[in-house]
């Protein structure tokens, strides 16, 4: 168990439609970072947040954006969704440390289907 | 976008032999990171070797680190039917915005026949 808890763990939704993924990082941890994995794209950062602030930008789509609380835990919101949006959403989280990129702990991940 | 890439994409070894991927990446880095990943399920960390290292041993576990090839490569000795997973290297580059992102690669797929 990584202590990275991620719901819901499967979504079915149809196209069109939004959806908001939940994300609690491990106790203590300010980073959180949300990744994609598809089969043809392999595993995408999408973005990372710290301590409340955005703090980097991959591959995220206009129609996602993200936000980390207070509490530190995130959420990843899904708008219109496509048939190519269906992936494995993880999120991962890492340790106090600002600048680097060390060991990430990732959740069991949400498994999201657009049909 | 920077991004590591493994090789083989697949590998099938006999249960006891030992396991061999290798990753390129492409811009400096800080450390290079391995991951294993067992079907649908989350990725574990396994280990990571800093830029000025070049080699590293966790277990069964032993990672190289060639900057200046910028190549890595991670070896299972006396492998298991548990080792049976997708392994990631992961590099980390610092992007425009001066934070660094970690980047996976696509992975080797590693069936361990027993």
């Amino acid at each position: 168990d990584s202590g990275v808890t991620q719901t819901p763990k499967h979504l079915i939704t149809a196209t069109g439609q939004r959806v908001t993924l939940r994300c609690s990082p491990r106790s203590g941890d300010l980073s959180v970072y949300w990744y994609q994995q598809s089969l043809d794209q392999g595993l995408q950062f999408l973005i990372q947040y710290y301590n409340g602030e955005e703090r980097a930008k991959g591959n995220i789509l206009e129609r996602f954006s993200a936000q980390q609380f207070p509490d530190l835990h995130s959420e990843l919101n899904l708008s219109s969704l496509e048939l190519g949006d269906s992936a494995l959403y993880f999120c991962a989280s890492s340790g106090p440390d600002r600048g680097g990129t060390g060991e990430l702990f990732f959740g069991e991940g949400s498994r999201l289907t657009v049909l | 976008s920077q991004q590591g890439e493994e090789d083989p994409q697949a590998l099938s070894i006999q249960e006891g032999e030992n396991a061999t991927m290798n990753c390129s990446y492409k811009t400096s880095i800080n450390n290079l990171q391995w991951y294993r990943q067992n079907s649908g399920r989350g990725l574990v960390h396994l280990i990571l070797i800093r830029s000025n290292e070049r080699e590293k041993h966790s277990g069964r576990l032993r990672v190289t680190l060639d900057t200046s090839k910028k190549s890595s490569s991670l070896l299972i000795t006396a492998s298991r039917a548990a080792d049976t997973a997708s392994y990631f290297c992961a590099t980390d580059f610092l992007s425009g915005a001066g934070s660094y992102q970690l980047t996976f690669g696509k992975g080797t797929k590693l069936s361990v026949i027993p």
